[in-house]
Formats: structure tokens, sequence, C-alpha cells
């Protein structure tokens, strides 16, 4: 079956960086674009990242731009958010989730359990 | 990217039908047909039941339907139960080829 697990979450200080890993099985994954997808305290949930099947394309939100990067490893399996100059409004539970198609044009199918970050000095 | 707007929360009794509604812009749910609905049972991860607007996953039950008339997305559920209750989020793809969920919506089953 399907099985997406985040890893690599914790509490860092304001302005370091950390990067999450999200291990995948049951599927092939070279055919699928994945997304995080993040989780503040008490709120609701806002889209972070996407990338495509090949890794040739990313989008990002306005409020992570310029400071986290989605990538994949194909050998591994496994999709990655590196987190840098974290800010203390980037705590939460961070979801790692599959989208329907390569291009993750149709929207999540799948989600993982999540990791927990947080920034705080 | 500003959130999708759904109310805050939305109250029924077992067997009712309520309806959550999602709206947006041309720029999102009103311009693609890539809605989905995420439900959130406390403490959990969040689960598709509603893709592309009206589709169901396997698995999903029947009580569950989507629908789309302009700018606004809604959910329905029909017979509503008690395991029902939860958090739901529309999502939708953006002009931008980014992705914007709702604000969320708590259903409570009394």
């Amino acid at each position: 079956q399907v099985q997406l697990v985040e890893s690599g979450g914790g509490v860092v200080q304001p302005g370091k960086s950390l990067r999450l890993s999200c291990a995948t099985s049951g599927f092939t994954f070279s055919s699928y674009g994945f997304h995080w997808v993040r989780q503040a305290p008490g709120k609701g949930l806002e889209w972070v990242a996407l990338i495509w099947y090949d890794g040739s394309i990313k989008y990002y939100a306005d409020s992570v731009k310029g400071r986290f990067a989605i990538s994949r490893d194909s050998s591994r399996n496994t999709v990655y958010l590196q987190m840098s100059s974290l800010r203390a409004d980037d705590t939460g539970l961070y979801y790692c989730a599959r989208d329907q198609e390569t291009i993750a044009t149709s929207g999540i199918d799948n989600w993982g359990q999540g990791t927990l970050v947080t920034v705080s000095s | 990217q500003s959130a999708l707007t759904q109310p805050a929360s939305v109250t029924g009794s077992p067997g009712q039908s309520i309806t959550i509604s999602c709206t947006g812009t041309s720029s999102d749910v009103g311009g693609y047909n890539y809605v989905s609905w995420h439900q959130q049972h406390p403490g959990k991860a969040p689960k598709v039941i509603i893709y592309e607007v009206s589709y169901r996953p396997s698995g999903v039950p029947s009580r569950f339907s989507g629908s789309k008339s302009g700018n606004t997305a809604s959910l329905t559920i029909s017979g509503l139960q008690a395991e029902d209750e939860a958090d739901y989020y529309c999502s939708s793809r953006t002009s931008a080829n980014t992705r914007v969920f709702g604000t969320g919506t708590r259903v409570t089953v009394l």
C-alpha cells in the first residue's frame, strides 16, 4: 500500500536550517508529483511547495519562497524539504503528500502522518 | 494567494444533510476543475474524500458528494453520522500553478 513517512523535524533556533525527508513506498515513485503542506498548532492547512515527477518544475508559497527548497531523489524514493532562515511562524506539523498526477495538477491523493518542526530560541 | 473562504463551523443532527461552501475566485476554484476536499479528525493526518470537484476515492462513503458553481465549490454530507465530526478543508489549483487551501470548517454532529 502507499506509504509516506516524514522525518527530520525537531526544535531549531530562529535563523537556522533544517531538512525534512519523506520516504515513500508501495508505488512507482517516478510517476508522481509531491507536495509539502504545513499546519501551525491549532490552525488550518497551508500549502508550502510542490515538485513534478522528474524534479524539473517546482513551485512555492510566497511565505517560503527563497527560504525553502523542495527536491527528490529517485534512487531513494524520497522527497525532501530544505528549510533555511527559519522563523517562529514556520512552526508546525509538516505533511508530505502525493499528487494524483506526474505534474501535480490534479490534487493530493495520499498524505503522510507529518513531522513536527518547532522554531524557538 | 489568499485562502479560500469556508464557514468556520457547521452543525447537524444524525441523518441530516449539511453543505459546506468553499469560495474562491476565477483564478482558482472558478478556473479549474481541480478542487478537492480533505477530512481531518483531531490529532490525525488529513484524508482526501473528494477530488476533481466531484469524484470520490475508493473507500469513501457515497454520502459524501462534491459540486461546483462559478467560484464556489460545495461539499455535501447526506445522512450525517457521528464519525463525520471532523474538520474539512477544500483545496484548489491556482492560475500560478500553486495550490491553496480553504480556511477550514469544523463539523459538529449533535
